[in-house]
């Protein structure tokens, strides 16, 4: 099983900022938290990863817990485009095991 | 840089034949990995090659088999197809970890 945990769904109204979250308590000093979006009928693309610090990109910021056993993924403000299934998952500890991923609906 | 490539798109077979599907990684990528998603489920991991070799493997029958060529291609092999095995096959490959994976768009597998 994987060992992150994710809401199955949220929803969002468009143009506001969302907060994804993941729980990872089990996580070991060497796993990277890396945070995957899967659009429809498309396969999962990279979005973010981070180690101990918070980390941005032009797609998200990813906000990481001080004990690490947290994590949060933030788009700044979601378009109807960001709705999608994403995933959390520890590298390489957890790899390969993706989860069932939070289903993010971007409310117009 | 070229993406993930999957042949082909889409696949439709009858029950009870074999299917084999291609994935060609990224240049320099030697781990390819395989899944498999149904509707509402996450990605069901079936097996990891790397260097020719099935380095991890998931929890699927024998009817699934994979293998990898010295270019880094790899296939999966679907024999005896059953209704269930109708599925989005995708496969990701990637660098050793903590770096991530790229996917390709998937094979849409329908059995009939």
């Amino acid at each position: 099983d994987a060992k992150t945990t994710q809401p199955n769904s949220m929803e969002s109204n468009e143009e506001e900022p969302v907060h994804l979250p993941c729980n990872h308590s089990t996580i070991s000093g060497t796993d990277y938290i890396h945070w995957y979006r899967q659009l429809p009928s498309q396969g999962p693309e990279y979005v973010i990863h981070g180690l101990t610090s918070n980390v941005n990109n032009r797609m998200a910021s990813l906000a990481i817990a001080e004990d690490r056993k947290s994590s949060t993924l933030i788009l700044h403000r979601a378009t109807l485009r960001d709705a999608a299934v994403y995933y959390c998952i520890l590298l390489p500890g957890d790899q390969f095991y993706f989860g069932t991923g939070t289903s993010l609906t971007v409310i117009p | 840089k070229a993406g993930v490539t999957q042949t082909p798109r889409y696949l439709i077979k009858t029950r009870g034949q074999q299917v084999t599907l291609s994935c060609s990684p990224i240049s320099g990528h030697r781990s390819v990995s395989w899944y498999q998603q149904t509707p509402g489920q996450g990605l069901q991991f079936l097996f990891e090659y790397f260097s020719e070799t099935q380095r991890n493997k998931g929890n699927f029958p024998g009817r699934f088999s994979g293998r990898q060529f010295s270019n880094s291609r790899s296939e999966m092999n679907v024999s005896t197809l059953e209704l269930g095995d109708s599925a989005l096959y995708l496969c990701a490959s990637s660098l050793p970890a903590p770096y991530g994976y790229t996917f390709g768009s998937g094979t849409r597998l329908t059995v009939v």
